[in-house]
């Protein structure tokens, strides 16, 4: 699975829009986008995946550029409860990986007041 | 109903001992993984079992021994608990390929 990169921490004021940056310089075709999110001590959460579309839930949008290199989760009006580690995963749906999620340093999210 | 139940939620143990962590899902998924999170925070994958035979075993100590009796339990079992053994232990379930991904609650083992 490619490798991704994201920044260690960021903060976002309440109600306003949290926009989570992901580089993944080296993915391949097949491989999909996943973001999950892990609040403090709790099992990490599905957030959003995608391929190469912009894709929106009632979570999140994710916006994949058209190079695929790089993206961005989007929380469209952060709360406090979005405090959180988000993970930026690349992996392949297709089953090669068996399901197997490759887990970085994420990004720490904190909402503030 | 919790999706995918592990028990116990805390463990306090002491070096040497022998422990095991269970794991329930009822998402009748097919596929069932052990993760371990160590104290920076990192997440790793364990094991994976895909309707109850096992798929990923990373590199893990033989001293540990997962076990699946059925598609819906993946148990853990730590042999001779080291003080290196202390992490949250994450079991998760999906649908083959890894759809529906769904973790548990993780369970506190602490070796002292």
């Amino acid at each position: 699975d490619a490798k991704t990169t994201q920044p260690p921490s960021m903060d976002c004021a309440e109600g306003r829009a949290a926009n989570l940056p992901c580089n993944h310089s080296t993915i391949s075709g097949n491989e999909y986008v996943y973001w999950y999110r892990q609040i403090h001590s709790q099992g990490p959460q599905y957030i959003i995946h995608g391929l190469k579309n912009n894709e929106t839930n009632e979570m999140a949008s994710l916006i994949i550029t058209e190079d695929r290199k790089s993206s961005t989760l989007i929380l469209p009006h952060a709360t406090l409860r979005d405090t959180a580690v988000y993970y930026c995963i690349v992996r392949d749906a297709g089953g090669t990986s068996y399901g197997k999620l490759t887990f970085g340093q994420g990004t720490i999210l904190t909402v503030h007041p | 109903d919790t999706a995918v139940s592990q028990t116990p939620k805390y463990l306090v143990t002491q070096m040497g001992n022998d422990k095991s962590i269970k794991c329930e899902q009822n998402l009748g998924h097919d596929t069932m993984y052990w993760y371990k999170q160590d104290s920076k925070k990192f997440l790793k994958i364990m094991f994976s079992y895909n309707n109850k035979e096992l798929i990923i075993n990373e590199t893990v100590p033989n001293r540990f021994s997962p076990k699946s009796p059925d598609k819906a339990h993946l148990n853990l079992h730590i042999n001779s608990l080291e003080l290196g053994d202390s992490a949250v232990y994450f079991c998760a379930s999906s649908q083959p390929g890894g759809y529906g991904y769904t973790f548990g609650s993780g369970t506190r083992l602490t070796v002292v």
